[in-house]
């Protein structure tokens, strides 16, 4: 059973930073790419990058919003996937969520998501 | 980037009922189109892919189709379990942009 688990979300003041991670189990997780997608308190959801996998060179993706400020990585050996998110504003509150991309290039499973509130 | 409208925005339908929901790009992105249902207080659920095929162990009562600006996703027999918020998302360019999503409630 394919299982995303993220952790790292809390309550981060505006300017500071957070680490997001997801956990991934039940999949071969180096086979897969995979999204961070986001949902403001009442909204709809937002992309917010993409993280390929070795096979298309690991490269990534960003939504304009969180460019220059955000890095998404992975690390195959511990099937995690990260987001670095630096410079927090207000307007990246959210809750996130890590999803698998399936071998057709369409998200297929949804982690349960984490909170962050940048909030002074 | 390329837009996504959803419509309804939201729709008020009765336990049996068939329920269909309209998403229209703003330039034609193929069948290069994904929907979502999220019920409230939980994760997104993905239903289908490439506009009109099902994601593993979602009932056929849900079905797509479309393509190039115009897509539907259309739920038969309506349940309680069905209602929710549902979304599209394009994946022809980057960024990757999601409709606004339309809740469907119980009448």
């Amino acid at each position: 059973e394919v299982q995303l688990v993220e952790s790292g979300g809390g309550l981060v003041q505006p300017g500071g930073s957070l680490r997001l991670s997801c956990s991934a189990s039940g999949f071969t997780f180096s086979d897969h790419c995979m999204d961070w997608v986001r949902q403001a308190p009442g909204k709809g959801l937002e992309w917010v990058g993409r993280s390929r996998n070795k096979a298309d060179r690991y490269t990534t993706e960003y939504a304009a919003a969180v460019k220059d400020r955000f890095t998404i990585s992975r690390d195959d050996s511990k099937n995690s996937l990260n987001l670095q998110m630096n410079s927090l504003k207000t307007e990246d509150t959210a809750v996130y969520y890590c999803t698998r991309l399936g071998r057709n290039s369409f998200t297929d499973n949804w982690g349960q998501g984490t909170l962050v509130t940048v909030s002074s | 980037d390329i837009q996504m409208t959803q419509s309804p925005s939201s729709v008020s339908a009765s336990v049996g009922d068939r329920v269909t929901i309209t998403c229209r790009a703003s330039q034609g992105i193929r069948n290069d189109l994904a929907w979502f249902q999220q019920r409230p207080g939980k994760a997104p659920r993905s239903l289908i892919y490439a506009a009109s095929s099902l994601q593993s162990g979602v009932p056929s009562k849900f079905s797509g189709s479309g393509s190039g600006t115009d897509f539907t996703l259309t739920i038969s027999n309506l349940q309680p379990e069905d209602f929710g918020t549902y979304y599209c998302q394009q994946l022809k360019s980057y960024p990757l942009t999601f409709g606004g999503g339309t809740k469907v409630e119980i009448k």
